[in-house]
């Protein structure tokens, strides 16, 4: 069964360093997402993507987010220097045109 | 806007017992309703969705939600807990089920189950 795939799994960086999480999407998905997740707290919406440009953003994602489909498979959220409040549980998911979002099981960021 | 309100971050049922997690949803349009579930260090597994059709949902591993506008709910059912259901549970909205509108979550509900 089709899956959406992160990496890494687990990375811990240095406050005001850069960190770039990847994301394989299902195949034939059009749409793709981030979300985080600090750690007891609920799943929060990122930003939204479709036809190579951000459809959507919260308040969440500023000038230190970023997302990129580089090469037509990897959909990679960059922070360009991380902060303590940026440790979380980070969530790529895909959806086709019409049906529910697929989400990968996450990539975990501990900032120190 | 929408929003999504789980009662009770926390609930403990025994082995057996009927699983009754709490979900209202707040929305100016005909909600996408989604249970979705989260297992210890995974990733968010869909368990099952409203999208206009039937008013009760049935989903995978035995759940089923019912959707009542009257009361703005959409509460996730399950007749008898196994040890297995131990997880969190997540309930999110949409305003659509296309396209690329995000989902909105609640806040997860944790769901023990006591032998």
């Amino acid at each position: 069964e089709p899956e959406v795939t992160q990496t890494p799994s687990h990375q811990v960086t240095q406050m005001g360093q850069e960190v770039i999480l990847r994301c394989v999407p299902i195949s034939n998905h059009l749409y793709f997402y981030w979300y985080r997740q600090i750690l007891g707290q609920k799943v929060e919406f990122l930003v939204s993507f479709y036809n190579n440009e951000i459809s959507e953003k919260s308040e969440i994602f500023d000038d230190q987010f970023s997302v990129e489909r580089p090469d037509g498979s990897n959909f990679t959220l960059k922070i360009r220097s991380t902060k303590l409040e940026d440790s979380a549980m980070y969530f790529c998911a895909s959806r086709p045109f019409t049906g529910e979002l697929f989400f990968g099981e996450g990539s975990r960021l501990t900032v120190l | 806007a929408q929003s999504v309100t789980q009662l009770g971050s926390h609930v403990s049922v025994s082995e057996g017992a009927l699983v009754l997690l709490r979900c209202n949803y707040s929305s100016s349009v005909p909600p996408y309703l989604f249970w979705y579930v989260q297992y210890p260090n995974q990733g968010l597994q869909l368990l099952l969705k409203y999208t206009s059709a039937a008013t009760l949902v049935k989903g995978i591993n035995g759940f089923e939600a019912e959707f009542k506008k009257s009361e703005t709910s959409f509460h996730l059912t399950k007749p008898s807990a196994h040890m297995s259901d131990a997880a969190e549970y997540f309930c999110a909205v949409s305003d659509q089920n296309s396209g690329n509108t995000p989902l909105v979550f609640g806040k997860g509900t944790r769901l023990s189950v006591i032998a």
